[in-house]
């Protein structure tokens, strides 16, 4: 069974930096690229940032650009989010999701969720 | 960016109805477009993909459609279970890909 297992989160001020985890099993994590999607109390699914397969590209919304860094290790299976300069806007569930290889399919495999709440 | 409009954003309907999703694409994303079922607290369920293809293990009353840059999701005999919310997600701009606003079902 395909499974990603989130760590991390939790309560930061703002201005304060966090780092969310998530380990993929049951699949060839290197095969695939990855990504986090967040979603707001009360609101709807926003994508937040991707990396490729191999880690060499990463993409931003441009909410997070210049705040948040994407990394993975493949030889670990995991995959990380580093949110530095964080806001109230960043409050959120967080989830980390196996992107699919082609355009035509969609995301098969989602984290269970991790909540960042920033706040003083 | 492209957006997707979403209709309507809540709709009440009964055990055993057919009840139409829509989706709207600010441009041609051809059938990039995935359907996805989230229950509260839960991350969310894969269902449908390339606009019309039923994910393996999703229940045949759950179909999706597309006409243009219209694309809809249908669930033909509404069951009790089936009351979450919904939302389309287009990937003709992967990796950069949106969501739609979502569509709150109740039974």
């Amino acid at each position: 069974e395909m499974k990603l297992l989130q760590s991390g989160g939790g309560l930061v001020q703002p201005g304060g930096s966090l780092r969310l985890s998530c380990g993929g099993s049951g699949f060839t994590f290197s095969s695939y690229a990855m990504s986090w999607v967040r979603q707001a109390p009360g609101k709807g699914l926003e994508w937040v940032s991707c990396i490729s397969d191999s880690g060499v590209d990463t993409y931003y919304a441009d909410s997070v650009k210049g705040r948040f860094i994407i990394s993975r290790d493949n030889p670990n299976g995991t995959v990380s989010l580093h949110m530095h300069s964080l806001t109230a806007e960043d409050t959120a569930i967080y989830y980390c999701a196996k992107d699919p290889i082609t355009r035509n399919y969609g995301v098969d495999v989602w984290g269970q969720g991790t909540a960042v709440i920033v706040s003083s | 960016d492209i957006q997707l409009t979403q209709s309507p954003s809540f709709l009440s309907a009964s055990v055993g109805d057919r009840v139409t999703i829509t989706c709207r694409a600010s441009q041609d994303i051809y059938s990039y477009l995935a359907w996805y079922q989230q229950k509260p607290g839960k991350a969310p369920k894969f269902l449908i993909y390339a606009a019309s293809t039923l994910q393996s293990g999703v229940p045949s009353r759950f179909s999706g459609s597309r006409s243009g840059t219209e694309f809809t999701l249908t669930i033909s005999g509404l069951q009790p279970e089936d009351s979450a919310t919904y939302y389309c997600q287009q990937l003709n701009s992967y990796p950069l890909v949106t969501f739609g606003g979502g569509t709150k079902v109740q039974i």
